[in-house]
């Protein structure tokens, strides 16, 4: 059964930064296109981050610069490091498979909550 | 890059169809086969309804349907079932080989 399972999310000041991590369970992380999307109180989907084993990343203008992704095989793990937060960081992460294109989001995690507060 | 629009709520009885639609540019929709419809009930993870503008994953209901036509997709539901009520939200990829997704539209069943 494939499962993602997302943890780290916290109460960090603004300016603070946070990693995220989401363990992979029936699937590898490493032959499938691994996502970052995060939805803001009350708010819409918003698509943030891919990696996939050729090593391609693309960041959202958004988190450009300041949020970086990454895996660990042999931990089938995906990451998510978070610096420089702001108040309009503050979401429920979710991070999200693709077997054949990061378009396609066939897998989701139950979503960890970032809460960026003073 | 700016979300997609969609209809922030559309609503229906049992047994009607309804239809939501998704309007981007050239750039996202109107450039690629590449939308997809996600479901997401509250408190609950999106679930993947759509891909590739009209396929549906295995174990989605063939009363789901979606079609695009220029710079605007839409997602049709028939036979509306009280299970139906969610949000939904669509997206696509864009010339920048990023995602882009709708703003969401809630959906009532009366």
């Amino acid at each position: 059964e494939v499962q993602l399972v997302e943890s780290g999310g916290d109460l960090v000041q603004p300016g603070g930064s946070l990693r995220l991590s989401c363990a992979a369970s029936g699937f590898t992380v490493s032959s499938n296109y691994m996502n970052w999307v995060r939805q803001a109180p009350g708010k819409g989907l918003e698509w943030l981050s891919v990696t996939h084993s050729g090593g391609t990343t693309y960041y959202a203008d958004s988190v450009k610069g300041r949020f970086t992704i990454s895996r660990d095989n042999s931990k089938n793990t995906l990451y998510l490091q978070m610096n420089s937060l702001r108040a309009e960081d503050t979401a429920v992460y979710y991070c999200a498979s693709g077997r054949e294109r990061y378009t396609r989001l066939d897998y989701w995690g139950q979503g960890t909550l970032v809460t960026v507060s003073s | 890059q700016s979300a997609l629009t969609q209809p922030a709520s559309v609503s229906g009885s049992p047994g009607q169809s309804i239809t939501i639609s998704c309007t981007g540019t050239s750039s996202d929709i109107g450039g690629y086969n590449y939308v997809s419809w996600y479901q997401q009930h509250p408190g609950k993870a999106p679930k993947l309804m759509i891909f590739d503008v009209s396929n549906r994953p295995s174990g989605v209901s063939n009363r789901f349907s979606s079609s695009k036509s220029g710079n605007t997709a839409s997602l049709t539901i028939s036979g509306l079932q009280p299970e139906d009520e969610a949000d939904y939200y669509c997206s696509s990829y864009t010339t920048s080989s990023l995602v882009v997704f709708g703003g969401g539209t809630k959906l009532t069943v009366l």
